[in-house]
């Protein structure tokens, strides 16, 4: 059964460093979608992904984030100089429609 | 202002009977989706069942159902013969115009043998 995989599944990185996060969305999905969920609380929405372009972002999704998808399979996440609130679950999700939703298994964010 | 209030953080049940987790919403536009998703201790997102807001019949996917109540805005998920690994956060989640979704705070269940 086709999934959605996320690379890498734990990151560790600096204050101040960049972070690409990777997704690999199910192959005929239209719609991504980054969340991210700080240790113990709920899951936030980032920001969605439809027709090559972003759709929506969250207040969260400020000047610091961006999200690619470079090459029609990977979908990318960018957070440039990382802060410590920063350290979260990060889940990539994607859906053929919108009345479904698909999560990887997420990659784990630790800023030191 | 909270879109999506789950007022239960933690709920018990006993295995094989039914458990209800409640959720309500807050939204003024005409054209909305409710999902709810399950969590393990392992932490994926497990998709289990859509509601739109122009359904007429409550979604039902296996032992999963949504009592979907427009005009009092609920949307609580009912787990019938409820199983050990049914033990999980659930998160009730809105779709909005616009692609965007929000979350409520979770609902931790047990369920006891």
């Amino acid at each position: 059964e086709p999934e959605v995989t996320q690379t890498p599944s734990h990151q560790v990185t600096q204050m101040g460093q960049e972070v690409i996060l990777r997704c690999v969305p199910i192959s005929n999905h239209l719609y991504f979608y980054w969340y991210r969920q700080i240790l113990g609380q709920k899951v936030e929405f980032l920001v969605s992904f439809y027709n090559n372009e972003i759709s929506e972002k969250s207040e969260i999704f400020d000047d610091q984030f961006s999200v690619e998808r470079p090459d029609g399979s990977n979908f990318t996440l960018k957070i440039r100089s990382t802060k410590l609130e920063d350290s979260a679950m990060y889940f990539c999700a994607s859906s053929e429609r919108r009345n479904e939703q698909f999560f990887g298994p997420g990659t784990r964010l630790t800023v030191l | 202002a909270q879109k999506i209030t789950q007022t239960q953080p933690g709920m018990f049940v006993q295995e094989k009977e039914a458990v209800t987790l409640d959720c309500t919403y807050d939204t003024s536009d005409q054209s909305y989706g409710l999902f709810w998703y399950k969590q393990p201790s392992s932490g994926e997102m497990i998709f289990l069942i859509y509601q739109g807001s122009y359904d007429e019949q409550n979604a039902t996917e296996g032992r999963y159902s949504l009592n979907f109540q427009k005009a009092r805005k609920s949307a609580n998920l009912v787990i019938s013969a409820s199983q050990l690994g049914d033990s999980a956060m659930y998160f009730c989640a809105m779709l909005k115009t616009g692609n965007q979704f929000y979350f409520g705070t979770g609902t931790s269940l047990t369920v006891i043998p």
